[in-house]
C-alpha cells in the first residue's frame, strides 16, 4: 500500500515554462487536494476535487490548472512558471466526510528560475 | 478575516517533560480540528482529530483540549522523547461534506537528551 505519491521529488524550471506535478493514490480516497508550503506560511489550497470530473479552487490557484479523470490521479499542471511559484507542492487525500484525515505525499519541491 | 496562531519560536524541552503547543484562531467557527506531524522533507502525518463538541483526545502519550470559549486548542506530548523532535501543525474544518481545511504555520518541537 503506496498511499500518496508524488513525482517527481525535486525539478527545477526557467521563468515560462510548463509542467506537471504528478500524484497517484492507492487507498479509493474521493477528495484530493494540492497545496502550497512556504517557509513562514502555512499550506495553502491550491485546488481540490471531490472525485472524478470535479475539481474546484482553492485559496491560491492562479497559475494552476487541474483535472481529475480517475479516482487514483490529480496531476497539477503550471502554466507559464513563475519564481513566486518557487515552492514545495503536497499532494493529499482524504475519505467522503469532512473530518476525515488528510493522508499526505512527501512533496514535490520545485524551484523556478 | 480568518486567523490560526501558532507559535513560531521552536519549543525546546528536556526528554521525559511535557510539551505543550498552543492553536490559537480568531474569526473562525470550526467544526472540528487535527493535529499533524511533519518532519524535515516529509509531508504532514495525521495524528489527532477533535471535534467542537469535545473537550479532550487522547492516543497514547498526546493529549488534544479544544476549547471553543477561547478559541484555543492545546497539543500535550507526555514523557517527551528526542523522537518526538518534529513540527507540528494544526488545521481547522468547517462543517459540511465539502469543507477544506485551512493550517496553522506550525511549531517546531525539539526534545533534547
Amino acid at each position: 500500500n503506496a498511499g500518496v505519491t508524488q513525482t517527481p521529488k525535486f525539478q527545477v524550471l526557467k521563468t515560462g515554462q510548463s509542467m506537471t506535478l504528478q500524484c497517484a493514490q492507492d487507498m479509493n480516497h474521493e477528495y484530493m487536494s494540492w497545496y502550497r508550503q512556504d517557509p513562514g506560511m502555512g499550506l495553502r489550497l491550491i485546488h481540490y476535487s471531490v472525485g472524478a470530473g470535479i475539481t474546484d479552487q482553492g485559496e491560491v490557484p492562479n497559475g494552476y490548472n487541474v483535472s481529475r479523470s480517475t479516482t487514483e490521479d490529480f496531476p497539477l499542471r503550471l502554466l507559464s512558471a513563475a519564481p513566486s511559484q518557487t515552492s514545495v507542492y503536497f499532494c493529499a487525500s482524504r475519505r467522503q466526510g469532512a473530518d476525515q484525515p488528510q493522508h499526505f505525499g512527501d512533496g514535490t519541491r520545485l524551484s523556478i528560475l | 478575516s480568518q486567523k490560526i496562531e501558532q507559535n513560531s519560536e521552536a519549543l525546546n524541552i528536556q526528554e521525559g517533560k511535557t510539551a505543550t503547543l498552543t492553536c490559537n484562531y480568531t474569526n473562525y467557527s470550526p467544526a472540528y480540528l487535527q493535529w499533524y506531524r511533519q518532519d524535515p522533507g516529509r509531508g504532514p502525518v495525521f495524528l489527532l482529530l477533535i471535534r467542537e463538541n469535545e473537550k479532550e483526545k487522547r492516543k497514547e502519550r498526546l493529549k488534544v483540549t479544544f476549547d471553543t470559549t477561547l478559541k484555543q486548542s492545546l497539543f500535550h506530548v507526555t514523557a517527551s522523547q528526542p523522537a518526538d523532535s518534529a513540527t507540528y501543525l494544526c488545521a481547522l474544518g468547517r462543517r459540511g461534506g465539502y469543507s477544506t481545511l485551512t493550517f496553522g504555520k506550525g511549531t517546531m518541537l525539539l526534545v533534547s537528551p
